[in-house]
């Protein structure tokens, strides 16, 4: 079993939806939560990093977090064609960790016209 | 803030020459650079972590003699892929994290194509 389960998609909305993406996982040390996203051969670009349980707001975005349940989600709000890209869960246990991050599989989004 | 930069962006060499990838942080020092390289379609694989002046760190499987990593300063790694052969190609990608920081600010990639 993978440390962080995301499921790979696709997925495709129309424009204007709301966006649904999650992660779960099973080391209970993990305290910090990021979501990234990643346009086709470009980098990874943080959109939200969020530590321990509760939710997170930045414009469209929405990061949640519930730590009892080991499960991680972000939503995107009136999705637009621009937001379509590989969106990455990634998560670490801090402290010790040096900062070592373990990705989730990432989920291949298109928001259509 | 937190700009990560790559260069070269692509590269293309023929098989068995060496190539260098520089990963720089432009607007803060990194006291800790990581190396990932991604397969079409697949999620980012930690190659190796590395600080400031010390040695790097590398993942189980990954060869040390074969991808040398340099941390000269808090805003500079550089990635050798020595010997490079065509299973070498891939995308490779850096970050960087801030002091006591623990999340991670992605480079633009570099993409090796090995003939």
């Amino acid at each position: 079993q993978k440390e962080v389960e995301q499921d790979p998609g696709p997925l495709s909305v129309p424009e204007g939806a709301i966006v649904s993406l999650n992660c779960t996982y099973s080391n209970s040390a993990f305290q910090y939560f990021m979501w990234y996203r990643q346009y086709s051969r470009k980098g990874p670009e943080l959109l939200m990093y969020t530590y321990s349980s509760g939710n997170k707001e930045d414009g469209r975005f929405t990061a949640q977090v519930d730590k009892s349940s080991k499960y991680i989600s972000l939503f995107i709000r009136d999705s637009q064609p621009s937001d379509s890209a590989t969106y990455l869960c990634a998560m670490n246990a801090g402290g010790t960790s040096y900062g070592k991050l373990t990705f989730g599989q990432g989920t291949i989004l298109t928001v259509h016209p | 803030g937190a700009v990560v930069s790559q260069h070269p962006s692509r590269v293309i060499c023929k098989s068995g020459t060496s190539v260098k990838i520089e990963c720089r942080s432009l607007d803060f020092q990194a006291t800790t650079m990581f190396w990932y390289r991604q397969f079409p379609k697949q999620s980012l694989m930690l190659m190796a972590t590395s600080n400031e002046g010390s040695k790097a760190t590398y993942e189980q499987g990954v060869e040390k003699d074969k991808f040398l990593i340099n941390h000269a300063s808090l805003t500079l790694s550089t990635l050798t892929v020595t010997s490079a052969h065509p299973e070498d190609s891939s995308f490779y990608i850096c970050s960087a994290s801030r002091t006591g920081r623990d999340t991670q600010y992605f480079g633009p990639g570099t993409r090796l194509t090995v003939l």
